[in-house]
């Protein structure tokens, strides 16, 4: 099985709003990521949890705000999101993260619209 | 520095005849090359990869590719194309200066296959 989930499926929220996106998987992954993609655009890494422990920050804004709180959950927090931020949030996980060799496994998104 | 590059923006096949969708690389050391397919709306499936070994890699739903090193290339095949192909298609390949598993996207490649 390798599949990731992620919750909400869309989400909709204003500039004030604190609002929470939520990934799981139970592969015994312990590498998670974080990416943000537009429209017919790649994916761009936003942040990478290894063994619990945020190893990669891509120099988001800090109204993201990314949170492991066990090796099979991902959260990302956002508080006071712009409406540029608007995009497809996908998260993914891999075997290890230091190998060069794991494949990345994508859940199927969160599209957020921020008015 | 790694990258990947895809040419064409949009590839054009009709059904039942052979698709490729290509794919160029530049890296320092071994490349470590990914396929990923992207349905309307939905996440990154993986499709396949090359680490080492056999030239010609096979993957999901009967694609394969093949890695050229005297032509850095990584082209991405199929016999015989299906409607259900009609996707974007992401070609990547690992950035070995990351201490995370990071991989780096190619532009995208969408792939129309017409009845």
């Amino acid at each position: 099985d390798t599949e990731v989930t992620q919750t909400p499926k869309h989400l909709v929220m204003g500039m004030t709003n604190k609002k929470s996106l939520k990934c799981e998987q139970h592969m015994g992954h312990r590498a998670m990521y974080w990416y943000k993609q537009k429209a017919k655009k790649p994916p761009e890494l936003m942040f990478v949890y290894s063994y619990e422990k945020l190893s990669i920050n891509e120099s988001v804004p800090s109204r993201f705000s990314p949170e492991c709180p066990n090796s099979s959950l991902l959260n990302l927090h956002l508080h006071a999101l712009q409406p540029e931020d608007s995009a497809l949030y996908l998260c993914a996980s891999s075997l290890g993260a230091g190998t060069s060799t794991d494949t990345q496994y994508f859940g199927p998104g969160t599209r957020l619209t921020v008015l | 520095a790694q990258s990947v590059a895809q040419p064409e923006d949009q590839v054009n096949v009709a059904e039942g005849n052979p698709l490729t969708v290509k794919c160029t690389y530049s890296v320092s050391g071994n490349p470590y090359l990914f396929w990923y397919v992207q349905y309307p709306n939905r996440g990154l499936q993986f499709l396949l990869k090359y680490i080492t070994g056999d030239n010609l890699v096979k993957g999901s739903y009967g694609f394969e590719a093949e890695f050229n090193k005297s032509q850095t290339s990584f082209h991405l095949k199929k016999p015989s194309a299906l409607v259900s192909d009609s996707a974007l298609y992401f070609c990547a390949v690992r950035d070995i200066w990351s201490s995370a598993s990071k991989i780096i996207f190619g532009s995208g490649t969408r792939l129309s296959i017409r009845p």
